[in-house]
This record gives structure tokens, sequence and C-alpha cells, in this order.
């Protein structure tokens, strides 16, 4: 079955520190897309980063860099210096046929 | 350039009740999805819409229907309203390159 664990529910770190989110994932599809997204309170999902599946090269995009390893069906999530502006919700997102598939998503808080 | 826009805001329904959601898609998006996010859950989806036809559906009932136009936007139909339909709808649209973009949803009250 296809679905997305985020095993953290919640993260509190401080302005300034480094925070990692953790995603494992299942999708029917062989070849596919992994999204993050970030959700503030106003409930917009904003697009954050995009990968395809045949493309395990990590990179770093400002403050946001990625882990993508395709053996273990991981794409964690990194962001650098974090800010109080990145206290949201974050979701990790496969494609599965042409649609997203949601976990639960990881809180973050990042105080000043 | 508009991104996803979606109408209303807010809505409180009484349970029985039917309600229409509306969405128009980011310009130059022709696909149209739904998903259902219930408080402090991730998005659930519903369905997607090409062409105007239904090309793939969730794990919903059929309660819920869309329909597309050939403007590319769509509507969002809930019949029979229950306490549990309580929950933001996010309407996403994207093309062939699967940019998704996402509107900032409808929250939907049932009373």
């Amino acid at each position: 079955a296809q679905k997305v664990t985020q095993a953290q529910t919640e993260i509190s770190v401080v302005e300034k520190e480094d925070v990692t989110l953790d995603c494992v994932y299942e999708t029917r599809d062989t070849t596919y897309y992994l999204f993050w997204y970030k959700q503030p309170p106003s409930g917009e999902l904003v697009f954050l980063i995009r990968r395809n599946s045949f493309d395990e090269q990590n990179e770093i995009s400002g403050r946001y860099s990625w882990n993508f390893q395709k053996s273990t069906s991981s794409f964690n999530f990194t962001i650098t210096a974090s800010q109080v502006v990145d206290s949201a919700v974050y979701f990790c997102a496969p494609t599965n046929q042409g649609n997203l598939i949601f976990g639960k998503g990881t809180k973050l808080s990042v105080k000043p | 350039d508009a991104g996803v826009t979606q109408s209303p805001t807010h809505l409180i329904k009484t349970r029985g009740q039917q309600v229409t959601l509306r969405c128009s898609p980011k310009s130059g998006h022709d696909t149209v999805s739904w998903y259902q996010q219930a408080l402090g859950q991730g998005p659930q989806f519903i369905f997607q819409y090409y062409e105007e036809e239904e090309r793939q559906r969730g794990n919903f009932p059929d309660r819920f229907s869309g329909h597309q136009f050939p403007n590319y936007s769509s509507e969002l139909n809930v019949n029979a309203l229950l306490l549990g339909d309580s929950a933001l709808y996010l309407c996403a649209s994207t093309n062939t390159d699967y940019g998704y973009t996402f509107g900032s949803g409808t929250r939907l009250t049932v009373v």
C-alpha cells in the first residue's frame, strides 16, 4: 500500500539551529516525484522542493537541502540556520499514479 | 500570474445539507485535484479532473462529486453532509510537468 511516514510529530528548535525532517514513503509507481510542502497556520500548502526518483543527486537550495535514498525510500529535508518564520507543518509527498500522497506531517516550532 | 483560487474561504453548513466548493486553477494548468484535510492530519486525495472528466478517485463515498468546466475550473460537491465532513478542502492544479500548486483552501464546518 502507498503511504508516507513522518515519524517526528513535533520538533522544537531555537533559531539558527539546523533541523532535519525525516520521511519514509511507499508508492506503487516505479518512477515518481517527491515533494516537500510547508503549511503555515493560514492553511495554504507552500511548495518547497521537488525531486524525481531517477535522480538521487542531493542538492542545496538556499537554506534548504535534501537527502534522497531510493534504496531505503527515504527523502529527508534539512533547514539550515532555522528562522522563526520557518515555523509550520511540513509535509513530504510522493506522487502515486499522478496524485500526491501525504503523511501526517511534522510540526516545526522555531523559537527566538 | 494568479495561483490557484478557491472560494469560499470559510463555510458553515448544517448536517444533511449540500455544499459546493469552487476552484480556479493556476494559469496554464489543465488538471485539478481535490484533497480533504481533517484537523491534525495530512491531506487525503478525493479525486482528480482532467479534460472535464474524473480521472482518478480516492477512497471517498459517492456523496462527494465534482465537475470540471471547459476553462479548467472545478467544483467539489458534497451531499448529505456529516459532522465528519468538517475539514479544510484543498484544491491543487497541475499540468504535465507535475508542478502541483495548491490554493489556500476552504474551511468547511458542519454543525
